[in-house]
């Protein structure tokens, strides 16, 4: 079972600035099969990124993602203060899905 | 547009039988591949199981011995059965379609299940 441990656990940053989050697997991955989520206090988690880099639709272009094989990159060029959210990533391998356990991205 | 919403008792007593039902609206359920998911309060996201109305099931091994999976392509419902329930399942549970390579583009609101006598 592919395990994801994401880093950092909270990332406190201001408007305005770039957001760096990663997402490492136990072993290595199909980038197809690694998706990002954005999820904000009481709601469900929304789709940003999936197949590693493709956005998701009406997602904003300040959202992009790349990587390969056990490391897995989401960027947020330009925090807006809709951003400031919790982010999952999310694997598909072996007829299992499995989360990590997510990066908080908190205002400064 | 497609909705998902999901319903069941919002209690449950322990040793019991967890049962939710989502239904699909505005598509139907007989073209996607159909998820759980749920979230303790406070914790993060945990993957129950994933199904197609053809009857092909996945489940996360942890919960597998536990958990039914039912579809009504009539009623274009799917429902969700975790048997002898502890405390550890109380929580928020969605149901949410499949889209490109298992990502979850579509989320119902989710619906919060919690288990104490």
């Amino acid at each position: 079972e592919v395990v994801l441990t994401q880093s950092p656990g909270t990332l406190s940053l201001s408007p305005g600035e770039r957001a760096t989050l990663s997402c490492r697997a136990s072993q290595g991955v199909s980038s197809s099969y690694l998706a990002w989520y954005q999820q904000k206090a009481g709601q469900a988690p929304r789709l940003l990124i999936y197949g590693a880099s493709s956005r998701a639709t009406g997602i904003p272009d300040r959202f992009s993602g790349r990587g390969s094989g056990t490391d897995f990159t989401l960027t947020i060029s330009g925090l807006e203060p809709e951003d400031f959210a919790v982010y999952y990533c999310q694997h598909y391998g072996n007829f299992m899905s499995t989360f990590g356990p997510g990066t908080k991205v908190e205002i400064k | 547009q497609v909705q998902l919403q999901e319903s069941g008792p919002g209690l449950v007593k322990p040793s019991e039988t967890l049962s939710l039902t989502c239904t699909v609206s505005g598509g139907s359920i007989s073209s996607y591949y159909w998820d759980w998911i749920r979230q303790p309060p406070g914790g993060g996201l945990e993957w129950i199981a994933s199904f197609y109305y053809t009857g092909i099931t996945n489940y996360n091994s942890t919960l597998k011995s536990r958990v039914i999976i039912s579809v009504d392509t009539s009623t274009n419902q799917f429902s969700l059965n975790l048997s002898s329930v502890t405390a550890a399942d109380t929580a928020v549970y969605y149901c949410a379609r499949e889209y490109s390579y298992s990502s979850l583009d579509l989320w119902g609101q989710g619906t919060m299940v919690t288990v104490s006598s």
